[in-house]
């Protein structure tokens, strides 16, 4: 079975710092992963997700996240933020072998900025 | 495309009532979610649908919520009696597996109170 931990519940930043937010999986197997992004009052928006290939993956609004299997993580980062940037996180995983499309999500990290 | 709809974005009613949920998925995609997303719980997944037919329905909290899916274009959820411990918001999300990657795509949920 596959699992999902994001090691941090909450992470407040500076305006314009540098953030990295952290997911590490579980899986015997080849994964599809994912970051989404959930604004207030809103649904989730996929930020970017890692299927094959290159380990960095590239994704909207200046975010970009590392697949390291050795390490089993997949880690987010961004440069620098912006009050904008103010949201949950959400890591999620899934099989790429199984037929369902079903897809394991951490339990978030909220992340908030202070001008 | 106008992405997954979900009706109606907020809904609040009383201790026993009926409720019902509404989710216009992407046209074309295969795979049908429910979630619901509380403070104390993060996101849960109810159910899901292949094709108009349930897969997985062991998310569901007991036999008071039922979904269905009667055509490729419309899903319902419905609480009945409702309780207070069922206020949550209520996401629907879909994905075309045939694309590959298998990626959601939220509404932007329904936010429930019950009283």
């Amino acid at each position: 079975a596959q699992s999902v931990t994001q090691l941090d519940s909450q992470v407040p930043v500076f305006e314009e710092a540098p953030v990295e937010l952290r997911c590490n999986y579980s899986s015997s197997v080849s994964v599809y992963l994912f970051w989404y992004v959930q604004y207030p009052n809103q649904g989730l928006q996929l930020l970017l997700k890692y299927l094959s290939g290159s380990t960095l993956v590239k994704g909207i609004n200046g975010f970009e996240a590392e697949f390291n299997k050795s390490q089993t993580s997949f880690h987010l980062r961004k440069p620098s933020v912006h009050i904008s940037d103010t949201a949950e996180y959400f890591c999620a995983v899934s099989d790429p072998r199984s037929s369902a499309s079903k897809i394991i999500f951490g339990s978030g990290t909220r992340l908030s900025i202070r001008p | 495309d106008a992405g997954v709809i979900q009706s109606p974005r907020h809904e609040v009613t009383e201790m026993g009532q009926e409720v019902t949920l509404r989710c216009k998925p992407i046209s074309g995609h295969d795979y049908l979610f429910w979630y619901r997303q509380t403070m104390m719980r993060g996101l849960e997944l109810l159910i899901y649908f292949n094709n108009n037919v349930p897969i997985d329905d062991s998310g569901m909290p007991e036999d008071r919520f039922s979904a269905k899916m009667p055509n490729a274009s419309f899903s319902t959820l419905k609480i009945q009696p409702s309780e207070p411990r069922d206020s949550a918001v209520y996401f629907c999300a879909s994905s075309d597996r045939t694309s590959g990657s298998g990626t959601q795509y939220f509404g932007p949920g329904t936010r429930l109170l019950v009283l």
